[in-house]
């Protein structure tokens, strides 16, 4: 079946230093990836999707690319700012899983320290 | 306003007690889900709601049902709550649009906290 595989945290920086967040993935088919993120006492949020092989999705100075060979898609930011400390989670949707679509890492926790 | 609301957002219970959980959304989809979401574990699908009269079981249904009222309602029921049922409860809507599932993207409520003693 299909799975997400994320780096497990917590991860945590001081401010300015640059974030990597690794996501890898099994499919059946041909998914397309998300990053989405949790900030405390709320639902997760849309923070960038890729919908084929060498899509890059960017928001907010984050930014992720589908790698096909690799099965990855991980998560960068050149400069992280307090306010990005959250939890992020890789996930992928499967158009020919009719039904269980979305799969969903298990979610790592950024903490940036002033 | 929220899109998608979610109550309670805080519940503590018995064990052996029902309790129904509510989730509400104004963005006019029709696909609907319900997941819980454990430290380390992620999110798990626990039912989900392609329309007002389709219900499916998701990967961890056991001990829970639903209820979808309407379009903009769907309910989750703990029928006899234990406490490894206590986490954090995420109602989530989607909508393929002229896009398709490949654009699909899922919209959250805030969660609903739960402790069953």
């Amino acid at each position: 079946g299909n799975s997400v595989t994320q780096m497990e945290g917590p991860v945590t920086l001081s401010e300015e230093a640059f974030l990597t967040i690794n996501c890898t993935y099994t499919a059946t088919g041909y998914p397309s990836l998300f990053w989405y993120v949790q900030y405390p006492g709320e639902g997760l949020q849309l923070l960038l999707k890729a919908t084929k092989a060498d899509d890059k999705g960017s928001n907010k100075g984050f930014e992720a690319t589908y790698r096909k060979e690799t099965t990855s898609f991980h998560l960068e930011k050149g400069s992280v700012q307090v306010s990005d400390s959250a939890v992020y989670f890789c996930a992928l949707i499967d158009p020919g899983n009719y039904g269980q679509n979305f799969v969903f890492g298990p979610g790592t926790r950024l903490s940036v320290l002033p | 306003d929220a899109d998608v609301t979610q109550t309670p957002r805080n519940r503590i219970t018995k064990t052996g007690k029902r309790i129904m959980l509510e989730c509400s959304q104004t963005k006019g989809h029709d696909r609907m889900y319900w997941y819980r979401q454990d430290p380390g574990l992620g999110l798990r699908l626990i039912y989900y709601s392609f329309d007002v009269k389709d219900i499916n079981k998701g990967e961890i249904s056991d001990g829970y049902s639903v209820s979808r009222q309407a379009q903009a309602k769907f309910s989750l029921s703990l029928e006899s709550a234990i406490p490894n049922q206590t986490a954090l409860y995420f109602c989530a809507t989607s909508d393929p649009g002229l896009a398709g599932v490949q654009q699909e993207t899922q919209y959250f409520g805030p969660g609903t906290r739960l402790l069953v003693l």
